[in-house]
């Protein structure tokens, strides 16, 4: 247990879905990311957010849209995504900002199956 | 952005020691060195961080050379449950790009 709690754990939608993937930390951080893991692909930064202003938006596709509404949630709304977006979309959340240089508290993830 | 690299994957046995190296050649001076550990189908997970010479913690040694060009992840007298990726971050804090690169995956045999 991190701290870091995603939700659902697992998702299988149709491509013309719409979803939306939850994220929740209560450790007190101001920074909080979305990151997409395919398989066998290292990780990718999709989107950060400090102070609850979106900060980073690492040419993510528009089919993907985050809110950060506090600073304790995340949320990642999906729609019209396709087969290529199956991945594992991981949470983390941070005090202060840059994962590789303070300590991120990663959540388990939601494994997301596009059919 | 200072580029990692790593060792695609390495193999040991229960009850050795591993070391990890990551290769940073390009390190800017304000840069901490970062060591996530990943299972499979789960978020990574802090392991350890340095700035210079020797960092200790109760799952891990980090050394790093006076030149700061490289860090050795330590493991002491690993485990099967220690198979996982880990991976080599350097940043400052300023630069949200940090890249997760492809790790070094450690398969411990028993």
């Amino acid at each position: 247990e991190t701290g870091v709690t995603q939700t659902p754990r697992h998702l299988v939608m149709g491509m013309t879905n719409k979803k939306s993937l939850k994220c929740e930390q209560h450790l007190g951080h101001n920074a909080m990311y979305w990151y997409k893991q395919s398989a066998k692909k290292p990780l990718e930064l999709m989107f950060v957010y400090s102070l609850e202003e979106r900060v980073e938006n690492n040419s993510v596709p528009s089919r993907f849209s985050p809110e950060c509404p506090n600073s304790s949630h995340l949320f990642l709304h999906l729609h019209t995504l396709q087969p290529e977006d199956s991945a594992l979309y991981l949470c983390a959340s941070s005090q202060g900002r840059g994962v590789g240089y303070t300590e991120a508290f990663f959540g388990q993830g939601t494994r997301l199956t596009v059919v | 952005l200072a580029k990692t690299t790593q060792p695609i994957s390495m193999d040991s046995y229960e009850g050795q020691e591993v070391n990890i190296t990551c290769s940073h050649n390009n390190i800017a001076t304000n840069d901490y060195i970062t060591w996530y550990q990943q299972f499979p189908s789960q978020g990574p997970r802090f392991i350890i961080q340095g700035y210079k010479t020797k960092v200790t913690n109760e799952v891990a040694s980090l050394f790093i050379p006076a030149d700061r060009k490289s860090s050795t992840l330590s493991l002491p007298r690993v485990s099967l449950s220690d198979t996982a990726v880990y991976y080599c971050l350097v940043g400052d804090g300023r630069d949200d790009k940090i890249i997760f690169g492809k790790g070094t995956r450690l398969h411990i045999l028993p």
